[in-house]
């Protein structure tokens, strides 16, 4: 079975500064991977997907994260932060093209100015 | 949430008491979730369908049971609700072929279980 961790389950930052959130998974198969982003009483929206080919996977509102096979790692990262990027972001992998994901813990982001 | 709606938005109940969560989709998406969050356990697969009359469990789905027989609408029971339930539920919708990887989420339902 395959398993999601999120290092750290706050990160304060100041505005303008920029921002990388952990995530480490494990699985003997290969995975797809995911990052999605709650904002307060809402749902979950995505944010980005590694599925294949490049490493370096761009998504919504400037975040990118970096897939790392031999580190089994997925970080999200974005180099300048706003206040509306207050929020609660998840990592998450999924073994089948379909559903059946499995979540990581969250991690909150709370962006100061 | 287009085309995703879950029903009711907020509930309070009382231990013991059944409850039923609705949730309609408008894509004509095969694949149906429900998931509950709670603080530090991230979202936790309760049960989900891959068709029609086609359901399977989650890693927590203990306490609950669910139904579709339509594909646009998935329910989640709790037959006796406990007050280790209290929690927010919400559904998520995907697709075949290139949208199988990527869920879709409601706005999601509150239940509180006094």
């Amino acid at each position: 079975a395959q398993s999601v961790t999120q290092l750290d389950s706050q990160v304060p930052v100041f505005e303008e500064a920029p921002v990388e959130l952990r995530c480490n998974y494990s699985s003997s198969v290969s995975v797809y991977l995911f990052w999605y982003v709650q904002y307060p009483n809402q749902g979950l929206q995505l944010l980005l997907k590694y599925l294949s080919g490049s490493t370096l996977v761009k998504g919504i509102n400037g975040f990118e994260a970096e897939f790392n096979k031999s580190q089994t790692s997925f970080h999200l990262r974005k180099p300048s932060v706003h206040i509306s990027d207050t929020a609660e972001y998840f990592c998450a992998v999924s073994l089948l093209s379909w559903g059946k994901f499995q979540f990581g813990a969250g991690t909150q982001v709370v962006v100061t100015p | 949430d287009a085309g995703i709606t879950q029903s009711p938005r907020h509930k309070v109940t009382e231990t013991g008491t059944p409850v039923t969560l609705r949730c309609h989709q408008t894509e004509n998406h095969r694949y149906m979730y429900w998931y509950r969050q709670d603080p530090g356990h991230g979202l936790r697969l309760i049960h989900y369908s891959y068709g029609v009359k086609d359901t399977d469990k989650g890693e927590v789905s203990d306490g609950y049971s669910v139904s579709r027989s339509k594909t646009e609408d998935f329910l989640l029971t709790l037959e006796s609700a406990t007050s280790s339930q209290t929690s927010v539920y919400f559904c998520a919708i995907s697709d075949r072929g290139p949208g199988a990887n990527v869920l879709t989420f409601g706005a999601g339902s509150r239940l509180t279980v006094l």
